[in-house]
């Protein structure tokens, strides 16, 4: 079976603060992609973030990075000093057959 | 580029009433998916097109939902009569169809229902 599991339901931190977003999945498929997406109040879904399962090197864009582990099916979302506007529901997705595997979403609130 | 194009936005009906969600993908994308959000979770598919057949409807309740993709351009979902639970937000996503190459999803902004 294949599942997305984001443990965090809601996270708030201080401005300027660290945060990381955990996800974990489970797929028996050697060849899978993972995403995070974001959503802020407005409701559309934005992208961020594709990686294939064969690309375990870390990425970091700004103020986002992500941190894979194939050793740990985990694909993991931090970011750094942290904005009130980086304050959505984050999502981690799960690829493996041309559809979408959700996780129900980390609530981040970014306090002032 | 323009992206996915829902309409309406906003929708609020009275239980057992009907409504329809149109979705233009993105031009040339030859999938198109249909999701239900339902508030505090993740999105769940209903449907997926692959031109003007229908890829895998498994997760749709046929006894009330129906789409169509009748010329493989924009989609339509249905739901008749809707009860309190369908309450979410339906958001419509296209991708292009490349075989053997990923091609991710373009999400549209969504359509907001409220049934009363």
């Amino acid at each position: 079976a294949q599942k997305v599991t984001q443990a965090q339901t809601e996270i708030s931190v201080v401005e300027k603060e660290d945060v990381t977003l955990d996800c974990v999945y489970e797929t028996r498929d050697t060849t899978y992609y993972l995403f995070w997406y974001k959503q802020p109040p407005s409701g559309e879904l934005v992208f961020l973030i594709r990686r294939n399962s064969f690309d375990e090197q870390n990425e970091i864009s700004g103020r986002y990075s992500w941190n894979f582990q194939k050793s740990t099916s985990s694909f993991n979302f931090t970011i750094t000093a942290s904005q009130v506007v980086d304050s959505a529901v984050y999502f981690c997705a799960l690829d493996s057959n041309y559809q979408l595997i959700w996780g129900a979403g980390t609530k981040l609130i970014i306090k002032p | 580029e323009a992206g996915v194009a829902q309409s309406p936005r906003y929708k609020i009906i009275e239980k057992r009433q009907s409504v329809a969600f149109w979705c233009n993908p993105i031009s040339g994308h030859a999938t198109l998916y249909w999701y239900q959000q339902i508030l505090g979770q993740g999105p769940k598919l209903l449907i997926q097109f692959q031109n003007n057949g229908v890829v895998d409807d498994s997760q749709l309740p046929k006894d009330r939902f129906s789409a169509e993709r009748l010329k493989g351009v924009d989609s339509t979902l249905k739901i008749q009569p809707a009860k309190l639970e369908d309450s979410a937000v339906y958001l419509c996503a296209s991708s292009l169809w490349t075989s053997g190459i990923y091609n991710e999803q373009f999400f549209g902004p969504g359509t907001r229902l409220t049934v009363l």
